[in-house]
């Protein structure tokens, strides 16, 4: 199958807390997995992405950790701001990583 | 210098009608890609092109015809609208495997 589950759907966190978005994916021979960002209106945009051969990658406040023998990966967003609310987008490479399967997307509320 | 470009960005018309949206890419990109999202926000992938070919034709009613002139264009012509082809349609492109770069959406809806 090439299924990538996301939960929970809908995360609210004060400000200053961490989120965390969990996804767990179905095709063992999936390699790379992009995270996406789509503020209201807005168009989804690339926030951070990992590939197979690294468990866990970081950029400022944001973190992408992936077990590929669990097949689940997260995103970690430390110190949230009100400009990270948003929905957040996993995905995985599929069907010979020549297109990306998404998850259904995650309503993150940043409360001031 | 815009990366991924789409027009028009909102598009009213009425049922039955026959619309076409059209998508380029300057970033010389191999691969195209539409996608229609639902008011539930779901991103489902209904097209691909890999240098103008058709790589993925998901379960999509033939009534949506892609269309690739060259590598740099996508374009997305739907015939014989319904009510429930109202949703906002992305087109992406990336290098095969790579990072997908969006365009900024078309909202389609359909009275």
């Amino acid at each position: 199958g090439e299924n990538v589950e996301q939960h929970p759907s809908t995360l609210s966190v004060q400000e200053g807390d961490s989120a965390v978005i969990k996804c767990t994916y179905s095709d063992s021979a999936s390699n790379y997995f992009p995270w996406y960002k789509q503020e209201l209106g807005k168009r989804p945009q690339l926030i951070i992405d990992i590939r197979s051969n690294v468990g866990e990658k970081k950029d400022q406040r944001i973190a992408v950790t992936l077990n590929k023998t669990a097949k689940h990966f997260s995103l970690h967003i430390t110190e949230t701001q009100p400009e990270d609310s948003a929905v957040y987008f996993c995905a995985a490479a599929v069907g010979g990583n020549n297109r990306l399967a998404f998850g259904k997307g995650n309503q993150v509320v940043v409360i001031p | 210098d815009t990366a991924v470009s789409q027009t028009p960005k909102y598009l009213v018309t009425q049922m039955g009608n026959d619309k076409s949206i059209k998508c380029e890419q300057n970033l010389g990109h191999d691969t195209m890609y539409w996608y229609k999202q639902d008011s539930k926000k779901f991103l489902k992938i209904m097209f691909s092109y890999n240098n103008k070919e058709l790589i993925i034709n998901e379960t999509v009613p033939n009534r949506f015809s892609p269309k690739s002139p060259d590598k740099a264009h996508l374009n997305l012509h739907i015939n014989s609208l319904e009510l429930g082809d109202s949703a906002v349609y992305f087109c992406a492109s990336s290098q095969l495997t790579g990072e997908q770069f969006f365009g900024p959406g078309t909202r389609l809806t359909v009275l």
